[in-house]
C-alpha cells in the first residue's frame, strides 16, 4: 500500500518563507505532485518532481529526494491569498496505468 | 477549454435514494479519476479509468457504489442506496498519461444525504 504523511496545520507570517514537508512510502513511485486547494474549491496543480532536486516556479519551489521518500514545498514572500490547504500526491505506476494518491493535506494559515 | 465539468454542484437527498453524479473530462484526456473528499479522510481515490476502461476500483467503498465511462467524454458515479455516511464532496479529475501531466479537477459535487 501507500503511506503519505504531511503536517496537519502550519501558520506563517505574511512576507515570510514556509516549508511544507511530505514523506511517503510506496512501491511503483512515478512522480510527486503538489496541489493547492482553497476552501470550497477544487485542487489546482502547483508543481511536479520525478527526479531528485529542486524545481522552482516563481514564489513556489518543490524538492524531492527519492532515496529518502521525502519532498517539500517552499513558499516565499507569503501573501494572505496563500492561505489554503497544500496537498502532496504520489503517482504510482500500476499494471494498468498511473494512479495519483493524495496525502491528507497541510492547512496553511498566513497571518499579518 | 471549459475544463472538467461536473454536475450537479450540490445534491441533497434522503437516505435510501439513488444518486448519480456526472462528469465530462477535458477533451483529449485519456485518464479519468473519481475522488471523494471529507474532513476526516481527505481526498480518497475511488476509481480511475484509462481510455474508458476501469483500471482500479479498489477504493470504491462497497457494492452500493458503481462507476461507468461509456465514452471518452462522459462518466457517472452512482450510489444506490445512499447513506448519510456518503455525505462528502465528490471530485472528478482528468489528465494525460504523460509522465509529468497533472490532473485537472472539476469543481466537485457536494453531496448531503439526510
Amino acid at each position: 500500500g501507500q503511506n503519505i504523511d504531511q503536517p496537519t496545520e502550519m501558520t506563517a507570517t505574511e512576507g515570510a518563507i514556509v516549508q511544507i514537508n511530505c514523506t511517503y512510502q510506496t512501491s511503483g513511485f512515478n512522480g510527486l505532485f503538489w496541489y493547492q486547494q482553497h476552501a470550497g474549491e477544487a485542487p489546482t496543480f502547483l508543481s511536479y518532481n520525478v527526479l531528485d532536486g529542486l524545481e522552482e516556479k516563481g514564489r513556489f519551489s518543490s524538492f524531492l529526494s527519492r532515496s529518502k521518500g521525502y519532498s517539500y514545498l517552499l513558499l516565499k514572500e507569503l501573501q494572505m491569498k496563500d492561505s489554503a490547504s497544500y496537498l502532496c500526491a504520489v503517482r504510482i505506476l500500476t499494471g494498468g496505468g498511473n494512479k495519483l494518491t493524495f496525502g491528507t493535506g497541510t492547512q496553511l494559515k498566513v497571518e499579518l | 477549454d471549459a475544463g472538467v465539468i461536473q454536475s450537479p454542484r450540490h445534491e441533497v437527498t434522503e437516505m435510501g435514494q439513488e444518486v448519480t453524479l456526472r462528469c465530462k473530462p477535458i477533451s483529449g484526456h485519456d485518464y479519468l479519476f473519481w475522488y471523494r473528499q471529507t474532513m476526516m479522510r481527505g481526498l480518497e481515490l475511488l476509481i480511475y479509468f484509462n481510455n474508458n476502461v476501469p483500471i482500479d476500483d479498489s477504493g470504491m467503498p462497497e457494492d452500493r457504489f458503481s462507476a461507468k465511462m461509456p465514452n471518452a467524454s462522459f462518466s457517472t458515479l452512482k450510489i444506490q442506496p445512499s447513506e448519510p455516511r456518503d455525505s462528502a464532496v465528490y471530485f472528478c479529475a482528468s489528465g494525460h498519461g504523460g509522465y509529468n501531466s497533472p490532473l485537472h479537477f472539476g469543481n466537485g459535487t457536494r453531496l448531503t444525504v439526510t
